[in-house]
């Protein structure tokens, strides 16, 4: 079974510039999220999908943070403009709920570094 | 704030012993719980999960128990191998399958 994908795997962007991510889930999988993990910390929440409706965005910058499921399979998260502390590891993961675990499978995450 | 997380940020185990990470957490209402392994450049892995009306579940080489009574869980790891260095996450799920991550105990195992 494939994995989570996301790209691109890095980015250097300078602040003010826009950035965008994008992220391909586990085949099936109807729920969907971004994270935003910053050095030394844990992941932290800022969307969740199911299939392409939000379920909770309530942490999401939405000034400058927006992220979309159009289809209910691919997802992009998208950042404009960029700020310094912005710069972090995005995380995309997906789960199928319902059976019985709510494990979710994350993907490689794409580092973010602003300038 | 965040509520949960770990009690030490780094752990130093010799390779052969068996190792204790912990896990403290303050939401009484969460209900299901994820240990996840993070390598260096990859997303976090699952380990193993344990749901609040059980107090200790074993998977291969780990264990994880939990106390509601203090609201504490902690992950064991068996005979520490060099792959197992990496950072270790517990995680709380609080509803409609969201999880609340802690801060991380990085793992260094020594040769």
């Amino acid at each position: 079974e494939a994995g989570v994908a996301q790209s691109p795997r890095y980015k250097i962007i300078e602040k003010r510039q826009s950035v965008a991510f994008w992220c391909n889930p586990i085949s099936g999988h109807a729920t969907l999220y971004w994270y935003q993990q910053i050095l030394g910390q844990g992941p932290k929440l800022l969307i969740q999908f199911q299939n392409n409706g939000v379920v909770d965005d309530s942490q999401l910058p939405k000034d400058r943070f927006s992220a979309e499921r159009l289809k209910g399979v691919d997802s992009t998260l998208k950042i404009q403009p960029a700020k310094l502390e912005d710069s972090a590891v995005y995380l995309c993961a997906s789960s199928f709920p319902g059976q019985g675990s709510n494990e979710q499978f994350f993907g490689p995450g794409t580092r973010l570094t602003v300038l | 704030g965040e509520s949960v997380g770990l009690h030490l940020p780094t752990l130093s185990v010799q390779e052969g012993d068996n190792s204790i990470i912990n896990c403290a957490y303050s939401n009484s209402a969460s209900d299901y719980f994820i240990w996840y392994k993070q390598e260096s450049g990859k997303g976090p892995q699952f380990i193993i999960d344990i749901r609040s009306n059980m107090d200790k579940r074993q998977g291969q080489r780990v264990t994880v128990l939990l106390n509601k009574t203090v609201k504490h869980l902690s992950l064991q790891i068996a005979a520490t191998q060099p792959g197992d260095s990496a950072v270790y996450f517990c995680a709380e799920n609080r509803d409609d399958y969201k999880l609340s991550f802690g801060a991380g105990t990085t793992v260094t195992v020594r040769a």
